[in-house]
């Protein structure tokens, strides 16, 4: 069965430092991976997705998550932190059978001035 | 006009009660979703349809049930509200992509619910 974890239930970091949230997966097919943010009161909003082709996957907001599949991650990151960077981030991965998507239990990201 | 919304947006109600999370989505999507999160468990799903006929249990559905009354609209009930259904309750509607492969999903703003 398909599971994702996220490594770190909180994370802090200086405005301007790299962004680094880690997301392990498991999976018995190639997977369908996803990012997504959540920010206060608000929904969840997809950062960006790996579903085939190229490894490095560009999102919105300047950040990027990389395919590995013999590490089996998908670590995103960022190279300099902003403020408005501060939310809540989820990975997640395709059920393989299309019809759900399985979410990690979230990353807190901190941002300091 | 967002693309899901969802009514009401925080609700405070008693054991006991019954209460209705209604959910509308203008994306023309088949497929719609409710999820449930609580604090450092992520999103678990409870039901989900793939269209008005078509309604399928999630992975802690117990003490839920749905309704898909359009294609349009989804809405979640809980006949006898308890406190640990405590919770931030999400609305989403998936884009899916050749090969049947579950892929971006739209989410609602949210409903708060306590049950005191």
């Amino acid at each position: 069965a398909q599971s994702v974890t996220q490594l770190g239930s909180h994370v802090s970091v200086s405005e301007g430092a790299l962004v680094l949230l880690r997301c392990n997966y498991s999976s018995s097919v190639p997977p369908y991976l996803f990012w997504y943010v959540q920010y206060p009161n608000q929904g969840l909003q997809l950062l960006l997705k790996y579903t085939t082709g190229a490894t490095l996957v560009k999102g919105i907001n300047g950040f990027e998550a990389e395919f590995k599949k013999s590490e089996t991650s998908f670590h995103l990151t960022k190279p300099s932190a902003h403020m408005s960077d501060a939310a809540e981030y989820f990975c997640a991965v395709d059920n393989q059978a299309g019809t759900a998507l399985i979410f990690g239990k979230g990353t807190t990201l901190s941002v300091s001035s | 006009d967002a693309d899901v919304t969802q009514t009401p947006r925080n609700r405070i109600t008693k054991t006991g009660k019954r209460i209705m999370l209604e959910c509308s989505q203008t994306k023309g999507h088949d497929r719609m979703y409710w999820y449930r999160q609580d604090p450092g468990l992520g999103l678990q799903l409870i039901y989900y349809s793939f269209d008005v006929k078509d309604i399928n249990k999630g992975e802690i559905s117990d003490g839920y049930s749905v309704s898909r009354q359009a294609q349009a609209k989804f809405s979640l009930s809980l006949e006898s509200a308890i406190p640990n259904q405590t919770a931030l309750y999400f609305c989403a509607t998936p884009a899916r992509v050749a090969g049947g492969m579950a892929d971006t999903q739209y989410f609602g703003p949210g409903t708060r619910l306590t049950v005191l």
